[in-house]
């Protein structure tokens, strides 16, 4: 199956600064990819989508200027945290698709821990 | 509203059969997939409905009816690797994936 690269694994950063989260297909062009977030023993939460070239979409409740998302090709997405506080502390998770009526491909995601 | 109801957490014993139910009520629909996810990792995608019917790929098969809004995920010859949640996802009419809260799947030997 195709391939989705997320970088880094794992961060800890303190508090204030910023984090950025880097998704790549590696070997397919990903028109579309999506943003999670899932804290434990919950599901997956959709933050925003995003196609490439245009603006992300996001999911009422999720601040766009808090978490800013980049789409600039179609093998590049990035997420980047804000301002981190604690409370952003979970794993993060980006998927990619070639379009509609495909399944998902989703990267290996990212454990942040803002202290 | 929408919503996908699957089981919080299922036992079974390792060499036997479990099966995994979801029933979902959404704005329309476009396939339902199956993804395992084992702790800390991302989910891996496992199956794919969009017709009636039973997939099967496998130790692993899915079941659809969408006139029940039900499917079902059935692992059979269990191994302790089984060990993870299991996520029910439906593609709406906007065909964004809507996800249930999974079913975490333990094994015993």
């Amino acid at each position: 199956g195709a391939v989705v690269s997320q970088h880094p694994s794992w961060v800890i950063c303190k508090s204030g600064t910023s984090v950025k989260i880097e998704c790549r297909s590696l070997d397919f062009q990903a028109t579309t990819m999506f943003w999670y977030r899932q804290f434990p023993k919950q599901s997956l939460m959709l933050m925003a989508t995003s196609n490439e070239g245009s603006k992300a979409t996001y999911e009422q409740g999720v601040e766009k200027d808090k978490f800013l998302i980049n789409h600039a090709s179609l093998t590049l997405s990035t997420l980047t945290v804000t301002s981190a506080h604690p409370e952003d502390s979970s794993f993060y998770i980006c998927s990619a698709s070639t379009g509609v009526h495909t399944e998902a491909f989703f990267g290996q995601g990212t454990r942040l821990t803002v202290v | 509203g929408q919503n996908i109801d699957q089981p919080t957490e299922m036992t079974a014993t390792e060499g036997a059969i479990v099966q995994i139910n979801c029933t979902y009520q959404t704005s329309g629909f476009n396939g339902l997939f199956w993804y395992q996810q084992h702790a800390g990792e991302a989910p891996t995608f496992l199956s794919y409905n969009v017709l009636d019917g039973l997939e099967e790929k496998g130790r692993f098969s899915s079941f659809l009816s969408r006139s029940k809004g039900y499917s079902y995920l059935l692992l059979k010859e269990l191994q302790m690797k089984d060990s993870a949640s299991y996520l029910c996802a439906v593609m709406d009419s906007n065909y964004q994936l809507i996800w249930g809260a999974g079913t975490k799947l333990i094994i015993k030997p």
